[in-house]
């Protein structure tokens, strides 16, 4: 079974502070994203990589930069946290489509970290 | 851009009965559909994946249907049970542009099944 950890569920952090929000997967997919979940806005991708050291931007980028160091851990940083960023974090990865022919490339869930920035 | 629309918004249904939850989306250039449950405060756990040469997938009482010509997919649930209450997305994976890597979500359907 694919497992997508994060390294908080529940997280309370003050305005201004930097936060760092971890994800590792145990599958060695080559794909990892980020994603805010908001009540009437649904998913949002923020940022992705597709590899080690690269990164792309998603859909809302702002506010946020990303690590890839390892293929198993792709991390979230909140440079200066705003009350805005108040959100459910969702961390995901699926396997490269350009190398599998097939089938699969579904992207599998981490459980979420629920931020709330004071 | 590509948009994913989930009608209805939330449904609400007895025990037992069958229900269909639909997906709709603008661009037919997709490599594949995958249809999420979410719980309350949790993550997504993928239900099915239909690839755009599929016609539908099946698992369990749950079957997917993809029709990318006209944009649409429809959930079908049988014998629904109070278990099946949470929310439901459905995602496009595209495959035009620089999307290949990105799932458009939709925004979700939430069931709610009365014992």
């Amino acid at each position: 079974d694919v497992k997508v950890t994060q390294s908080s569920r529940y997280l309370v952090k003050r305005t201004g502070e930097k936060v760092f929000l971890e994800c590792v997967q145990d599958m060695d997919h080559e794909n990892m994203f980020w994603y805010r979940q908001d009540p009437g806005l649904g998913l949002r991708l923020i940022y992705f990589s597709y590899d080690v050291k690269m990164k792309e931007k998603g859909d809302i980028p702002e506010g946020y930069s990303v690590s890839r160091e390892k293929k198993e851990r792709f991390s979230l940083i909140l440079e200066s946290a705003s009350t805005n960023q108040t959100s459910m974090y969702l961390c995901a990865s699926s396997t490269d489509p350009l190398l599998t022919s097939v089938i699969g490339n579904e992207q599998f869930f981490g459980p979420g970290t629920r931020l709330t920035v004071l | 851009k590509q948009e994913v629309t989930q009608i209805p918004a939330a449904l609400s249904v007895p025990e037992g009965e069958n229900l269909v939850l639909n997906c709709s989306f603008t661009d037919s250039a997709i490599y594949n559909l995958q249809w999420f449950r979410q719980d309350p405060g949790k993550g997504l756990t993928s239900l099915l994946l239909i690839q755009s040469s599929q016609r539908e997938q099946t698992s369990g009482r749950l079957n997917a249907s993809l029709d990318k010509s006209s944009g649409r997919s429809t959930l079908y649930i049988a014998a629904s049970q109070p278990g099946d209450s949470a929310t439901y997305l459905c995602a496009v994976k595209g495959r035009s542009g620089g999307s290949n890597y990105k799932l458009t979500f939709g925004k979700g359907t939430l069931l709610t099944v009365n014992p």
